[in-house]
C-alpha cells in the first residue's frame, strides 16, 4: 500500500510562478524525499529532510517538513516549462530502507 | 544522467511467460532495489539487494525473485506472468552511506 498521497493530484501554472505540492502520510518517519519523474521514465531525487528538520533549500526548491501533521510540502520558485513532470514524496521508516512512495503530483508548467 | 542502466527498455510478453530485466548499477553502489509502477501510480518496493544477499522485500508474490552479482548488478526475474505485471519496472542504487536512490529509465513490460 502507498503511504503517501500527495495533493493536488493536477496542477497546471503559468511559466514564472510558484507550485506549492503537499505530501500527507500515516506513520513515523526517518526522513522524507521529494522525486521528480518525467514522462514516466526514471526518478531523479530532488530533496531529502529528516524527521528532526522543519526546512530545506536547493535552488528553486523548498521543503517543509511539519511531522506533528504527518506532512510535508515542495515549492518550486519561478517555475519553467522544463519544471513540468510528476513529482513524488517518498518516506522511509523504522529500520526499513525501502522507499514508500506517492501517487504523485503531475505538474504542467504553460509557457 | 544517474549511470544506472535497465535493458531491454521495452518488452512485449504472453500470459504464463517468463521475463528477466537488467540492472547496472552506478558505480561504487552496492545496493540495489526494485520498484514497480503502474499506469498513473507512485512506484512500489519489490525487493532490495546488498552484497548479493535480499535485504528486504515488498508485498509480491514469490514468482517475482532476483539476483545480484558480484559486480553489483542486478536482475529482476518474473514468473507466469499475469495482465497485472503490465508496468515499469525500475531498478535504483543506492550506498549505505547516502538514503537517497539514484534510478535507472526503466523497462516498460507489457503482459498480453
Amino acid at each position: 500500500s502507498q503511504q503517501g498521497e500527495e495533493d493536488p493530484q493536477a496542477l497546471s501554472i503559468q511559466e514564472g510562478e510558484n507550485a506549492t505540492m503537499n505530501c500527507s502520510y500515516k506513520t513515523s518517519i526517518n526522513n522524507l524525499q521529494w522525486y521528480r519523474q518525467n514522462s514516466g521514465r526514471g526518478l531523479v531525487h530532488l530533496i531529502l529532510i529528516r524527521s528532526n528538520e522543519r526546512e530545506k533549500h536547493s535552488g528553486r526548491l523548498r521543503v517543509t517538513l511539519d511531522t506533528s501533521k504527518k506532512s510535508s510540502s515542495l515549492l518550486i520558485t519561478a517555475s519553467r516549462a522544463a519544471d513540468t513532470a510528476s513529482y513524488f514524496c517518498a518516506i522511509t521508516q523504522g529500520g526499513s530502507e525501502k522507499l514508500v512512495f506517492g501517487k504523485g503530483t503531475k505538474l504542467t508548467v504553460n509557457p | 544522467e544517474t549511470g544506472v542502466t535497465q535493458s531491454p527498455t521495452h518488452l512485449i510478453k504472453t500470459r504464463g511467460q517468463q521475463v528477466t530485466l537488467r540492472c547496472s548499477s552506478q558505480s561504487g553502489h552496492n545496493t540495489v532495489s526494485w520498484y514497480q509502477q503502474a499506469l498513473g501510480q507512485g512506484p512500489q518496493f519489490i525487493f532490495q539487494y546488498y552484497r548479493e544477499e535480499e535485504n528486504g522485500r515488498g508485498n509480491f508474490p514469490p514468482r517475482f525473485s532476483g539476483l545480484q552479482f558480484p559486480n553489483y548488478s542486478s536482475e529482476l526475474n518474473v514468473n507466469a506472468l499475469e495482465l497485472d505485471d503490465s508496468a515499469l519496472y525500475l531498478c535504483a542504487s543506492s550506498s549505505p552511506t547516502n538514503e537517497k536512490l539514484f534510478f535507472g529509465s526503466g523497462t516498460q513490460l507489457s503482459v498480453l
